[in-house]
């Protein structure tokens, strides 16, 4: 199993612009959710989904849109990129809701 | 509401003994977690210790609970320079898969 893994590693957006953080799984996993981690602070949940066609709001949800139309994967959609958005970017799965999550290398993003 | 606070930095000679502490707010958390991470890595889980036990044993890693203090630790024993990282506690609260974290703890290993 190549576990939980994201793309692209590193990216630099300007301002405005859109861009997609891809997450893939290939444990079968239910659960799978979106963290930033910003300097000095933990992770904070983004989004997260407890099944295909099933996505719901984490505590930091404004300016990030998802999506669960497969099992495996759970793209972080970016519509208007802003400096804020400047982070680390985790994706994490687990096979339940309850079970313990597991992370991905994540995704450095730089908004100019 | 629901908080988990660490300290920031902590120094160790190696083949000391390294305790990392953790405080949690919510008393209703099922699991608590640490996980590590090294400079540019994932967070790889390391341990957790569910909230009805008071201390969990794993080679080198020992983890303490006090549920009714809230608090948590993890006890590296003979702590080695590959120990040289951030580690981050975390509580599961809610009844959806929801981690809090902490803002992690940096743990540096010198000769």
């Amino acid at each position: 199993n190549a576990g939980v893994t994201q793309t692209p590693k590193f990216q630099v957006l300007k301002t405005g612009q859109s861009m997609t953080l891809q997450c893939a799984q290939d444990m079968n996993h239910e659960y799978m959710s979106w963290y930033r981690q910003d300097p000095g602070m933990g992770l904070r949940l983004i989004h997260y989904s407890v099944g295909a066609g099933i996505t719901d709001q984490g505590e930091v949800p404004n300016g990030y849109n998802v999506s669960r139309s497969t099992t495996e994967d759970f793209p972080l959609r970016l519509l208007s990129a802003a400096p804020s958005q400047t982070s680390v970017y985790f994706c994490a799965s687990s096979i339940t809701n309850t079970d313990t999550q597991y992370f991905g290398p994540g995704t450095r993003l730089t908004v100019l | 509401g629901e908080d988990v606070e660490q300290s920031l930095f902590l120094s160790v000679r190696e083949g000391d003994s390294s305790v990392i502490n953790c405080t949690y707010t919510d008393s209703s958390s099922t699991y608590l977690y640490w996980y590590k991470q090294e400079p540019g890595a994932g967070l790889q889980l390391l341990t957790y210790i569910f909230s009805n036990m008071d201390m969990k044993q794993d080679q080198r890693l020992t983890v303490l609970l006090n549920k009714k203090d809230k608090h948590l630790s993890l006890r590296i024993a003979d702590t080695q320079t590959g120990d040289s990282a951030i580690y981050f506690c975390a509580e599961k609260t809610g009844g959806y898969n929801k981690l809090i974290f902490g803002a992690g703890t940096r743990l540096a290993v010198h000769p």
